[in-house]
């Protein structure tokens, strides 16, 4: 069975310093991460995505995320947050064993203040 | 990148009418396409999965006599929602995974929001 629990359903933080959005994860299998970000009223971006490669993944817009194994999360980080990063973030694990299978995580919404 | 459209963006429609919505690969033939849905403030719930040529799964809970799927050709999926009811008012997301490629990817598309009144 898999899942994805994202830790925190809000984060608010001050532009210019850093943001950790936080996600764990249960898989059977081998699972693909991928976090993606929808901002009011639009669809989906991926910003990134694990796929058992390396385990530091980079991403756009200056996010990245790193997947351990030993800890099963794959948190999402930005150095400096932007006013435009402010949107829902979605954590998403995938498997492609037994049929394609995409579970989303509840959700994330970061809050950025001037 | 890949691209994946839907049409309308927006529609309004009255309670007991049908409304269908579109889902197309601009670029690429897609084997599969998904239809969510998500209410205001919550996640993506998967509704159904659709193949090319074939009949949809829909997951549990959801009506596949009320949210038809059709699935007729490599680029457009189309789900529409019958004898729609204010209830079903959400907003509406396809995406689509290429049929080559890796095997983890899938597109989604910019979604469509439904208001029934």
């Amino acid at each position: 069975a898999q899942s994805v629990t994202q830790l925190d359903s809000h984060v608010s933080v001050s532009e210019g310093t850093p943001v950790l959005l936080r996600c764990n994860y249960s898989s059977s299998y081998s699972p693909s991460l991928f976090w993606y970000v929808q901002h009011p009223n639009k669809g989906l971006q991926l910003l990134l995505k694990y796929t058992s490669a390396a385990t530091l993944v980079k991403g756009i817009n200056g996010f990245e995320a790193e997947f351990k194994k030993s800890e099963t999360s794959f948190h999402l980080t930005k150095p400096s947050a932007h006013m435009s990063d402010a949107a829902e973030y979605f954590c998403v694990v995938s498997r492609n064993t037994g049929g394609f299978k995409t579970i989303f995580g509840a959700g994330t919404r970061l809050f950025v203040k001037a | 990148g890949a691209v994946v459209s839907q049409h309308p963006s927006r529609v309004i429609c009255k309670s007991g009418t049908s409304v269908k919505i579109e889902c197309r690969s601009l670029d690429f033939q897609a084997t599969t396409m998904f239809w969510y849905r998500q209410f205001p403030k919550q996640s993506l719930m998967l509704m159904a999965t659709s193949n090319e040529g074939s009949k949809a799964t829909y997951e549990q809970g959801v009506e596949k006599d009320k949210f038809l799927i059709n699935h007729a050709s490599l680029t457009l999926s189309t789900l529409t929602v019958t004898s729609a009811h204010p209830e079903d008012s959400s907003f509406y997301i396809c995406s689509a995974r290429p049929g080559q490629g890796s095997p983890y990817e899938q597109y989604f598309g910019p979604g469509t929001r439904l208001t029934v009144t």
